[in-house]
């Protein structure tokens, strides 16, 4: 089956930059999304197509995808955005397909 | 605004069955394409299921083929799961979200309810 790989965790200093990765051998012909879930709460969508950002995100997140390999960076992280990260792929045999997941410790 | 509202979960024994619910608010589910996606208690997010926007196409995650359906009722503007034989490895947090017209992405998302499956 399709799988999506990510780091376990990523720790980070307040106010430094933390990138999540997420790897995937079909990740080059599918558009990749990213969600934060806070602990005890439901999945929030932060970024779609790799690097578009909804209205209502910081500007501090932001998306990127390089080849088979998408990335999630957080500038200037807050107390506030240690939760659990997902990318999300779709791809045409298994459909829609989550990353294993990151948990982002601010320091 | 839009929200989604889930029911139905509870305790069951393996091989028992549920049917879920997903109550939407401020949109109509014949414009968009609603998924379900689980949680099991510790574990990450995977996929379960999905319903077109205009009804006519289902998928499911393989583990869960022949024994989950999704469907809706436009009038209610809620979406279904019906669990059949359920296994233990079934126990999660199921959660409805809504798919982002033409975008692999979901905006919205419910609190989910939790379906445990043990004897």
């Amino acid at each position: 089956s399709y799988e999506l790989t990510q780091p376990p965790s990523v720790s980070v200093s307040p106010g430094q930059t933390a990138s999540i990765t997420c790897s995937g051998d079909k990740l080059g012909i599918s558009y990749a999304s990213w969600y934060q879930q806070r602990p005890g709460q439901s999945p929030v969508l932060v970024i779609f197509q790799d690097d578009k950002r909804p209205s209502e995100i910081p500007e501090r997140f932001s998306g990127s995808r390089s080849g088979n390999t998408a990335t999630l960076t957080i500038s200037g992280t807050q107390a506030m955005d240690e939760a659990d990260y997902y990318c999300l792929a779709w791809d045409i045999s298994t459909l829609y397909v989550f990353g294993t997941g990151t948990k982002v410790t601010v320091l | 605004q839009v929200q989604l509202v889930e029911s139905g979960g509870g305790v069951i024994q393996p091989g028992g069955s549920l049917r879920l619910s997903c109550v939407a608010s401020g949109f109509t589910l014949t414009r968009y394409t609603m998924h379900w996606v689980r949680q099991a208690p510790g574990k990450g997010l995977e996929w379960v299921a999905l319903i077109s926007y205009d009804g006519h196409n289902r998928y499911y995650t393989d583990s869960v083929k022949g024994r989950l359906t999704i469907s809706r009722d436009e009038s209610k503007n809620t979406v279904y799961l019906q669990m059949d034989s359920l296994r233990p490895e079934d126990t999660a947090l199921y959660s409805c979200a809504r798919k982002i017209s033409g975008i692999y992405a979901f905006d919205h998302w419910g609190q989910g309810t939790l379906v445990t499956v043990s004897s």
